[in-house]
């Protein structure tokens, strides 16, 4: 079983939308969770850091950890063209970051 | 600030070359390291380090040698080079493992090819 599952999309959405993306992870250890988006050809930026369980926000990005059940979901709301690109969600592991395999993100104007 | 350099942007081997992916950072982070990103597979963790003079494998690290003189750099060496090596490489650093609120920061990445 893989420490962290992503669905990898990709997903198609019309400007203005809500957007929900999920990932699901095995060890309940796990205390930092983080969101990161990389748009085609760039490196990761973070976007989003949270720790243990709770929602945390940020103008339309919000976080939400939920420990008892290993879910990490990440919303954005009104959503818009220069919101398209591959959402990774990432835990903190021992030394490493571990990484979700990455949804891609396509929001049509 | 430059954040993490890495150097080159794009590279094409032969099999059986070697080379060095270069990784800068100028945050004075402690941990840095190395992922590889393949398409389905994310983003793996090849080597790291937590400090200079300390390095320690990651998740596939068969192929690939580091070492850390400094804080500021952590060069990648790929010893004889595979087709299995295609991959886009990035390298990260973070300030210091130790720390609660650390992320990692990234460099624009490495594309390299080996035919």
């Amino acid at each position: 079983q893989k420490e962290v599952e992503q669905d990898p999309g990709p997903l198609s959405v019309p400007e203005g939308a809500i957007v929900s993306l999920n990932c699901t992870y095995s060890n309940s250890a796990f205390q930092y969770f983080m969101w990161y988006r990389q748009y085609s050809r760039k490196g990761p930026e973070l976007l989003m850091y949270t720790y243990s369980s709770g929602n945390k926000e940020d103008g339309r990005f919000t976080a939400q950890v939920d420990k008892s059940s290993k879910y990490i979901s990440l919303f954005i709301r009104d959503s818009q063209p220069s919101d398209s690109a591959t959402y990774l969600c990432a835990i903190r592991g021992t030394y490493k970051y571990i990484f979700g395999t990455g949804t891609r993100l396509k929001v049509l104007a | 600030n430059a954040g993490v350099t890495q150097t080159p942007k794009f590279q094409v081997l032969k099999t059986g070359q070697s080379m060095t992916l270069q990784c800068a950072q100028d945050m004075n982070h402690e941990y840095m390291s190395w992922y590889r990103q393949d398409p389905g597979m994310g983003l793996r963790l090849i080597h790291y380090s937590v400090g200079a003079g300390i390095t320690d494998q990651g998740e596939v690290p068969n192929g690939y040698n580091v070492s850390r003189s400094t804080t500021e750099d952590f060069p990648l060496r790929l010893l004889s080079a595979a087709p299995s090596q295609t991959s886009v490489y990035f390298c990260a650093s973070s300030y210091s493992w130790g720390a609660a609120n650390t992320e990692a920061f990234f460099g624009q990445g490495t594309r390299l090819t080996v035919v």
